[in-house]
């Protein structure tokens, strides 16, 4: 299975500063010119809600303050600028590879 | 607009099977994509548990293959997850998920399913 690593586990910041998450995997989520990597934003009580899909790619309706970067294994989740309404749980999931996975999660609260 | 919503029992036996409903509408699950289910265990971890697709393929994950089956009524657009052999492990809340290559877009709101005697 890949193996997704996030970083930090949690991370505080001040309103209007930027937030940056990474994602590590065990292995290429690359395939035919893609990275097949996902992020996700929970909030309690909530299922989670899809933010940016093959890595850089925004999801319809999110706010352009989420943007997500990276290839191969290495991959980050970036919230510039950071509000309120952003205080949650964030998730990477992998589809390149079965089974799909998903990181152990980062919470994100102000600072 | 797409939407999913589970349905099923709260609380399972160890060693019963567990049974989940997921019913779709806004969407045909004939038409496209693959249809999942995904479990949250208490401490938020999230594991994927298998898909029935489009056209009826189903996709397992083999941690839980031999306990897991996915399928599905067209003439009701639902699917389902049975579990077998449960113990308090699969305690956990369990989300229905539309997607596949472009990540899980829509979500049912999640069901919690506790195992206890």
């Amino acid at each position: 299975d890949i193996v997704l690593t996030q970083s930090p586990a949690s991370l505080a910041v001040s309103l209007g500063q930027r937030a940056t998450i990474s994602c590590r995997a065990s292995e290429s989520v690359d395939s035919y010119g893609n990275s097949f990597m996902h992020w996700y934003q929970q909030k309690p009580g909530q299922p989670p809600k899809l933010l940016i899909y093959r890595a850089s790619n925004l999801e319809s309706g999110i706010p352009a303050r989420f943007s997500g970067s990276g290839s191969r294994t290495d991959f980050t989740l970036t919230i510039n600028p950071v509000e309120a309404d952003d205080v949650a749980t964030y998730y990477c999931q992998q589809s390149n590879e079965d089974p799909y996975t998903f990181g152990g999660g980062t919470k994100l609260e102000i600072k | 607009d797409v939407q999913l919503q589970e349905s099923g029992p709260g609380l399972v036996k160890p060693s019963q099977s567990l049974s989940l409903t997921c019913t779709v509408t806004g969407y045909s699950i004939t038409s496209d994509y693959a249809w999942n289910w995904i479990r949250q265990f208490p401490g938020n971890k999230l594991e994927w548990m298998g898909y029935i697709s489009y056209s009826g393929s189903t996709s397992y994950n083999p941690s839980l293959k031999s306990r897991i089956s996915i399928t599905r009524d067209t003439s009701k657009n639902q699917f389902f997850l049975q579990l077998n052999s449960v113990t308090t492990e699969d305690t956990a809340t369990y989300y229905c998920a539309r997607g596949y290559d472009d990540g899980f877009a829509y979500w049912g709101q999640g069901t919690l399913v506790t195992v206890s005697a």
